[in-house]
């Protein structure tokens, strides 16, 4: 069975551009997570959906925003880039919508996005 | 607001032998979760031990254990018997029903042959 599939692997952006990541999680599983790891950083929460709604968001400016698709793939749109926007972006899908602390998340590869 | 601190950027261990990486971390609820990823090479996060808040026995899964100190807010992981491929990042985790996940900044753990 196919895990969580992230696209594209990397990409380089300039300043002011817009760019898209997109993830597929695994089949049957309706919750989907994104995550960017800057750096020296952790892991920090950008935006949870759930069955098609947006369930909760980090705090990260409204220029980061996503939405998931009827087939449970989503993606992340950032527009505007910036220099500190380059990071591993990371998505994660579980199961059912109850929660990153009540079930057990997936991830992917990560999309690594370079901002010059 | 709810923090997490993993005070030892790097770590290594000899192979076979045992490591224990720390973590503390901030809040002022009372029913939580903690938990530890591990982020190989690959970069593809993976959970390895997760404990409740309101249990008092330390989780365990297989080599991996941890010791959970409430009051102390501590949640310390240990590895026993470390092999090569126990190298990698390791994140320290808090999280509450139905709200994100606060990682700290983690700890790289190299195994030495």
């Amino acid at each position: 069975e196919a895990g969580v599939t992230q696209s594209p692997t990397h990409l380089i952006k300039t300043r002011g551009q817009q760019v898209t990541l997109r993830c597929s999680p695994i089949s049957g599983h309706t919750s989907v997570y994104w995550y960017q790891q800057a750096l020296g950083l952790g892991l920090q929460f950008l935006l949870w959906y759930d069955e098609g709604e947006e369930r909760n968001r980090g705090n990260f400016p409204p220029r980061f925003s996503g939405r998931q698709f009827p087939n449970y793939s989503s993606e992340l749109n950032v527009n505007a880039l910036e220099l500190e926007d380059s990071a591993l972006y990371l998505c994660a899908s579980s199961l059912r919508g109850l929660g990153p602390s009540n079930e057990k998340l997936f991830f992917g590869s990560g999309t690594q996005l370079s901002v010059l | 607001a709810q923090t997490v601190t993993q005070s030892q950027p790097e770590m290594s261990v000899q192979e076979a032998e045992t490591v224990t990486l720390s973590c503390t971390y901030d809040t002022s609820e009372s029913d939580y979760y903690l938990f530890w990823y591990k982020q190989p090479p690959s970069r593809q996060m993976i959970l390895v031990i997760r404990q409740e808040a309101y249990k008092q026995q330390n989780a365990t899964e297989n080599r991996f254990s941890v010791n959970f100190q409430k009051a102390a807010k501590s949640f310390s992981l240990k590895i026993s018997d470390s092999q090569l491929g126990d190298a990698a990042m390791y994140f320290c985790a808090y999280g509450r029903w139905d709200d994100k996940i606060i990682f700290g900044k983690g700890t790289r753990l190299h195994i030495l042959p």
